[in-house]
């Protein structure tokens, strides 16, 4: 059975960089990667978006093998307000549609 | 500009009882989902529109849970009879992405509802 996998938890320290792995073996081809970061009580909030290789952005990287199933979020010089809940999110090949799947998520803990 | 507005914020109901849940998405945002939200886990997508067309509704329990978009604008998440493993969150997601079924384009999620079943 297909699935979206992360690891469930990370811990890291100030100031240093944090990259987490989402495992999508059933991404369409039509389709992106998306990430998502979730604190207590909101909604998850975008952090940025790829179909292949590498995608920058002003807070993060991602990084796109060629065969596309997997990806790696990378937050640079992470601070203790990236302390949240990390979700992957990729549309699956399904029947005419793809299925949207997110990740269990992966919770980071950065420490003074 | 205004984000995805839900209400309410918080309800606890019994077991067997109705629930219902509102979502405005951010104006001129083609595409809607709902999503679940249980603690400890990742969003699951109950139902998307676009426009007021359903995308997908696989995921949805349709003996219980129904959901429409009237006027492809605001929607309106029900649950009847409520049973305790649909204690979780209720997200309400928009997105401008006219592009059907992809997971292609930002989505902004409203604060979510959170349902206690008791």
């Amino acid at each position: 059975l297909a699935k979206t996998t992360q690891p469930i938890s990370m811990d890291s320290y100030e100031g240093q960089e944090v990259n987490i792995t989402c495992s999508h073996n059933n991404i369409a081809t039509n389709d992106y990667i998306t990430w998502y970061q979730q604190f207590p009580s909101q909604g998850p909030r975008f952090i940025i978006q790829g179909y292949k290789t590498k995608v920058t952005n002003e807070v993060a990287s991602l990084f796109i093998p060629a065969d596309r199933k997997s990806s790696t979020l990378s937050l640079p010089r992470v601070s203790l307000s990236d302390t949240a809940v990390y979700y992957c999110l990729v549309g699956e090949r399904g029947g005419g549609y793809n299925k949207l799947i997110f990740g269990a998520g992966t919770r980071l803990a950065v420490h003074p | 500009e205004a984000g995805v507005a839900q209400s309410p914020r918080y309800k606890i109901i019994e077991k067997r009882q109705s629930v219902a849940f509102w979502c405005n998405p951010i104006s001129g945002h083609a595409t809607l989902y709902w999503y679940q939200q249980i603690l400890g886990q990742g969003p699951k997508l109950l139902i998307q529109f676009q426009n007021n067309g359903v995308v997908d509704d696989s995921q949805l329990p349709k003996d219980r849970f129904s959901a429409e978009r009237l006027k492809g604008v605001d929607s309106t998440l029900k649950i009847q009879p409520a049973k305790l493993e649909d204690s979780a969150v209720y997200l309400c997601a928009s997105s401008l992405d006219l592009t059907s079924g992809r997971a292609m384009g930002e989505q902004f999620f409203g604060p979510g509802t959170r349902l206690t079943v008791l």
